[in-house]
């Protein structure tokens, strides 16, 4: 199997641009996936196929892609933003998924 | 819209067995592949289990190989995990999480709606 990185944590004002990284070697092939999971809930799918985002999430939530590194980027952070965000990846045979260890976005 | 509602959670003794079950409403549970995803307390999400839509293809990561099983019941809109042989680290909420295509093959790649999970504490 193989191992996704993001860093623990990320700290951002109100209003600034928070950007979480997550690496791995399946990711110049395979695509990668975002979520967000808020204390005492469920996770919650913000971005997908590396760069689309799901109806209902704001446009402020962006995704990108970079050889083995994909990036979840939120412009204009506010309060509620604040919560763990994890990428995750898939096999090329859909048989095996991996999380990144989670990365927690702390608004100040 | 897309509901699924986790059940069968609670305490149990090391070396027991529970089976957890998903009940699926708002979309067609025969048409998609599910998954189970679980977190232990205070830590990231790992995934378990996935089921294709038909109940032909099942895969599981290697640290429930054996010991947990995936099925569905699809008359029932009705997800389940049987798991044998619990462990202490087992301890963690469990989710049912909707898959984004039939997951058989290569067909699946993420998570597009999750229940609120159930949480299994394995405790003597």
């Amino acid at each position: 199997s193989y191992e996704l990185t993001q860093p623990p944590s990320v700290s951002v004002s109100p209003g600034q641009t928070a950007r979480i990284t997550c690496s791995g070697d399946p990711l110049p092939k395979q695509f990668a996936y975002w979520y967000q999971q808020k204390p005492g809930q469920a996770p919650v799918l913000v971005i997908y196929k590396d760069s689309e985002r799901p109806s209902g999430i704001p446009e402020r939530f962006s995704g990108s892609s970079s050889g083995a590194t994909v990036t979840l980027t939120i412009s204009g952070v506010q309060a509620e933003d604040e919560a763990d965000y994890y990428c995750q990846s898939a096999d090329s045979s859909g048989s095996s998924f991996v999380f990144g260890s989670g990365t927690k976005v702390t608004v100040l | 819209q897309v509901r699924l509602v986790e059940s069968g959670g609670g305490v149990v003794q090391p070396g027991r067995s529970l089976r957890l079950s998903c009940a699926a409403s708002g979309f067609t549970f025969s048409s998609y592949g599910v998954h189970w995803v679980r977190q232990a307390p205070g830590k990231g999400l790992e995934w378990m289990s996935v089921i294709s839509y038909d109940g032909s293809d099942k895969n599981y990561a290697d640290s429930v190989k054996g010991r947990f099983t995936i099925s569905r019941d699809n008359a029932e809109n009705t997800l389940y995990l049987q798991m044998n042989s619990l462990r202490s680290e087992d301890t963690a909420v469990y989710y049912c999480a909707k898959g984004d295509g039939h997951c058989s093959g290569s067909s699946c790649s993420y998570f597009d709606s999750w229940g609120q999970g159930t949480l299994v504490t394995v405790s003597s």
